[in-house]
């Protein structure tokens, strides 16, 4: 399968722990973008890299948000001390670098924050 | 502020028929307008790409509009089947050259046997 791959797909965690998720975007695009969606919402812009660059990062990435994408491949976002309100749908996207493109979405890890 | 807007109200429309989806924008000046498919527990699925110099779009049985004027996008499903029921998002790069996407809430359509 040559799609966007996340992992896990389901994360079940107490509250104040750490968590990381993984994204490994399709091999030729150099942009990867992070999203997060909470129910009945549509998907929310994180963070976005180009190759191993991390370019954009929203007001809604707190200092308890971290994402890497090392050597311009797969990538990571971690959430440390999870609260409830993180509770949510964590998609990941990859595309090509040019403008007006698609973006090609993982199927997402669903976080619950217990 | 800067908003795009669907409608949150899901559509039900009868097999056969013709869904319309509007997304509203206020505040942007988009190059261009996507919209995507989405099923439960999955990832939006990209289905179509329409600029801002271009005033419709098709593919198939879908069809988009885009008028920048009226800061619009309709989306249509012509002769809509069951198979077509899920939420439909659009989506908008706000500036530069980043395809970072700013999304709508959606619209869930059902289309009834």
């Amino acid at each position: 399968d040559t799609g966007v791959s996340q992992d896990p797909r389901h994360k079940i965690t107490k509250r104040g722990q750490n968590v990381t998720f993984r994204c490994d975007p399709i091999s030729e695009h150099n942009r990867l973008y992070w999203y997060r969606q909470t129910l009945g919402q549509g998907p929310e812009f994180l963070t976005y890299f180009q190759n191993e660059a991390q370019l954009e990062k929203s007001r809604l990435l707190s200092d308890r948000f971290s994402a890497e994408r090392p050597k311009g491949s797969f990538s990571t976002l971690e959430i440390q001390r999870t609260e409830q309100g993180d509770s949510a749908m964590y998609l990941c996207a990859s595309s090509f670098r040019q403008a007006s493109t698609e973006a090609f979405f993982g199927q997402g890890t669903r976080l619950t924050v217990v | 502020s800067q908003k795009i807007e669907q409608n949150s109200e899901a559509l039900n429309i009868q097999e056969g028929k013709t869904a319309t989806l509007t997304c509203n924008y206020t505040n942007y000046s988009p190059a261009y307008l996507q919209w995507y498919r989405q099923d439960p527990g999955r990832g939006p699925v990209f289905l179509l790409l329409i600029r801002e110099n271009e005033k419709e779009k098709r593919k198939e049985r879908l069809k988009v509009t885009f008028d920048t004027t009226l800061k619009q996008s309709l989306f249509h499903i012509t002769a809509s089947q069951p198979a077509d029921s899920a939420t439909y998002l659009c989506a908008l790069s706000p500036s530069g050259n980043t395809g970072k996407l700013i999304f709508g809430q959606g619209t869930t359509l059902q289309v009834k046997p």
